[in-house]
């Protein structure tokens, strides 16, 4: 079952441009994670904020966290075209043992 | 090595055969994780493993599906009688410990025809 769900689906967008990525998760997390997918290959960790964060950056990425609304987003700016990819939020299962990915978005950044 | 290694990068099988996928963890990584990406899809958790152990298998879809870590390393994913919806991309992931960040291999392609 997929716990996290991103919004939207599918993002295109110019080279310098800024991208924006939701995410909705469904229980209550210690932290959440995103990552990125090149060519449904090997995932990439991103960032991870933790649940009593609201905010946190990473060079040009910037997430932030809702907890009272169960969500978070990505912010991805001054965008390139080696960031075209798949990026997926992710939380952890209750027991910890494994993280639990949404469907993901596919971001396409042409130049 | 410097990352999760997995091997074969791609696996093409017909149905109703066994096959074996194995992954090389980050080295002194004691958690590993096992889990599976149709197209389209989030990744699917199948099996954790903590040291030699699996403390976790809830995830594996049948009894088809079986996973080994003799000596808390490297892992072998076992896949019996495979069926064409056993088509994914298996991915490999390890972690220094339990809720530490996970960093996966590049995965194996599985083809079932």
């Amino acid at each position: 079952s997929q716990q996290g769900e991103e919004d939207p689906q599918a993002l295109s967008i110019q080279e310098g441009e800024n991208a924006t990525m939701n995410c909705s998760y469904k229980t209550s997390i210690n932290n959440l994670q995103w990552y990125r997918q090149n060519s449904g290959r090997g995932l990439v960790h991103l960032i991870l904020i933790r649940s009593n964060e609201r905010e946190k950056h990473s060079g040009r990425l910037r997430v932030t966290l809702d907890t009272s609304k169960k969500s978070s987003s990505l912010l991805i700016t001054a965008s390139r075209a080696a960031d075209t990819a798949s990026y997926f939020c992710a939380t952890a299962n209750q027991a910890g043992t494994a993280l639990i990915f949404g469907k993901g978005t596919t971001l396409s950044v042409s130049s | 090595g410097a990352g999760v290694s997995q091997t074969p990068s791609n696996k093409v099988t017909e149905k109703g055969k066994y096959v074996e996928l194995r992954c090389d963890p980050i080295s002194g990584h004691t958690a590993l994780y096992w889990y599976r990406q149709s197209l389209g899809q989030g990744p699917e958790f199948l099996i954790y493993f903590q040291g030699t152990g699996a403390a976790d298998d809830s995830g594996l879809p049948n009894d088809r599906f079986f996973a080994v870590r003799p000596e808390g390393s490297v892992s072998t994913l076992k896949i019996q009688r495979t069926e064409r919806g056993d088509s994914a991309v298996y991915l490999c992931a390890s972690s220094t410990g339990w809720g530490d960040i996970q960093y996966f291999g590049a995965g194996t392609r599985l083809s079932v025809l």
